[in-house]
């Protein structure tokens, strides 16, 4: 069955830091990915995807994911954060599959960055 | 160009209550969806409509209903509200179910 790990729920970490925001998932079919940011009292809004192609995409904000097919995981990266980057991220994982409809969101991840 | 947008932002229900949430988009999206957000849980998936006129459960149906007799526009009903529907609401669209969905800027409702 199809399923979204993100593995922290909340990471502190300190201003022009790196941080890295763990997600796994399981599926038996081809996967689309993708990240989310949500700002406090806001909607979610799209950071980065994965459809195809090169495993390693970049997104808004100066973050990253790489795709590892062999570990099933999606990992999002940022060099150095900055206060603002204060959030809360979802991993989305859907399966490409004919008929149907499967998106499966994570639980999220907060972002604390402390200055 | 709105993207989507939620009406209400805020509400507050007693026990038995009804409501409706609105959501509209203006993106000609086929793909409409009505998630609630609890905190440690994520988003769970309520209902989502396929098209105009269709609608399907998701993982958390009970006690919510829906319509999308436009393509635009598509509503959550509460008939009897209970405090276990205390909850932040959220609508999304998207052109294909597979794809990246956009998000409304969520209702906060209270059940009391």
């Amino acid at each position: 069955a199809q399923s979204v790990t993100q593995l922290d729920s909340q990471v502190p970490v300190f201003e022009e830091a790196p941080v890295e925001l763990r997600c796994n998932y399981s599926s038996s079919v081809s996967v689309y990915l993708f990240w989310y940011v949500q700002y406090p009292n806001q909607g979610l809004q799209l950071l980065l995807k994965y459809l195809s192609g090169s495993t390693l995409v970049k997104g808004i904000n100066g973050f990253e994911a790489e795709f590892n097919k062999s570990q099933t995981s999606f990992h999002l990266r940022k060099p150095s954060v900055h206060i603002s980057d204060t959030a809360e991220y979802f991993c989305a994982v859907s399966e490409v599959r004919t008929g149907g409809f499967k998106t499966i969101f994570g639980a999220g991840t907060r972002l604390f960055v402390k200055a | 160009n709105a993207g989507v947008t939620q009406t209400p932002k805020f509400r507050v229900l007693k026990t038995g209550q009804s409501m409706t949430l609105l959501c509209a988009q203006d993106m000609n999206h086929e793909y409409m969806y009505w998630y609630r957000q609890d905190p440690g849980m994520g988003l769970r998936l309520i209902h989502y409509s396929v098209g105009e006129g269709t609608t399907a459960k998701g993982e958390v149906p009970d006690g919510y209903n829906v319509s999308r007799l436009k393509k635009q526009n598509f509503l959550l009903g509460l008939e009897s509200a209970a405090p276990s529907q205390t909850s932040v609401y959220f609508c999304a669209s998207s052109y294909q179910t597979t794809l990246e969905q956009y998000f409304g800027p969520g209702t906060r409702l209270t059940v009391t």
